[in-house]
């Protein structure tokens, strides 16, 4: 089975640049997380989708993040326009249900400069 | 104000010894809790989990144990080998909701 997916694994754009993260979770997943880990801190939840359905989007830190899942298949992150505190890993995750934990993904390092 | 704390940042332990990490919460309606390793460059992976009518949970060499009374829940690791470096985070989610809320981590450090 193959494990979730994240592009680009790393990405440097300077501030007031646009970056699209993209996630493709394990198959079959209905579930799909994002999560960001800013300067060795806690992992912070992001948003929540249900295929395509945002369940729980009260991580987002403002409109400048814009997360889709058209389909319910894959999933961007959209950082328009980026500042320089958007860095850190961005991880995407994936569930059937709650019971055995999410998947994660190896992440997306993003440095805003 | 962070609601599941790991006060040790760091933990050094000799190789084959047992690994006790720590953790606490302050949230009462946290249900379930979880136990992720990760290592450099990589997604955080998925170790052990314990649901809030269980105190204690096996799976090989870890057991989690859950002190709900005082919000509190370890992880031990026996034995430990030099693969288990890596940092270990803990976190919770309360019924109903699939958010996790993580802990800052503990970097392990287990010494050949």
């Amino acid at each position: 089975e193959a494990g979730v997916t994240q592009f680009p694994s790393h990405s440097v754009i300077e501030k007031g640049q646009t970056v699209t993260l993209r996630c493709d979770p394990i198959s079959g997943h209905d579930n799909l997380y994002w999560y960001r880990r800013v300067m060795g801190k806690e992992i912070k939840f992001l948003l929540h989708f249900v295929k395509e359905s945002k369940q729980d989007e009260s991580g987002m830190p403002n409109n400048r993040f814009l997360a889709e899942r058209t389909g319910g298949t894959y999933s961007t992150l959209k950082v328009q326009p980026a500042e320089l505190e958007d860095s850190g890993v961005y991880f995407c995750a994936s569930s059937q249900d709650q019971n055995y934990g999410y998947t994660f993904g190896s992440g997306t390092r993003l440095t805003v400069v | 104000d962070q609601q599941v704390k790991q006060n040790s940042p760091s933990l050094s332990v000799q190789e084959g010894r047992i690994s006790i990490l720590n953790c606490d919460y302050t949230n009462s309606m946290f249900d379930y809790f979880l136990w992720y390793k990760k290592y450099p460059a990589e997604g955080p992976t998925f170790l052990i989990s314990i649901s809030s009518i269980k105190d204690k949970n096996e799976d090989g060499r870890f057991t989690v144990f859950l002190n709900k009374s005082a919000k509190h829940l370890s992880l031990h690791i026996v034995p430990s080998p030099p693969g288990d470096s890596a940092v270990y985070f803990c976190a919770a989610s309360a019924h109903g909701t699939y958010k996790y809320i993580f802990g800052t981590g503990t970097r392990l450090k287990v010494l050949a």
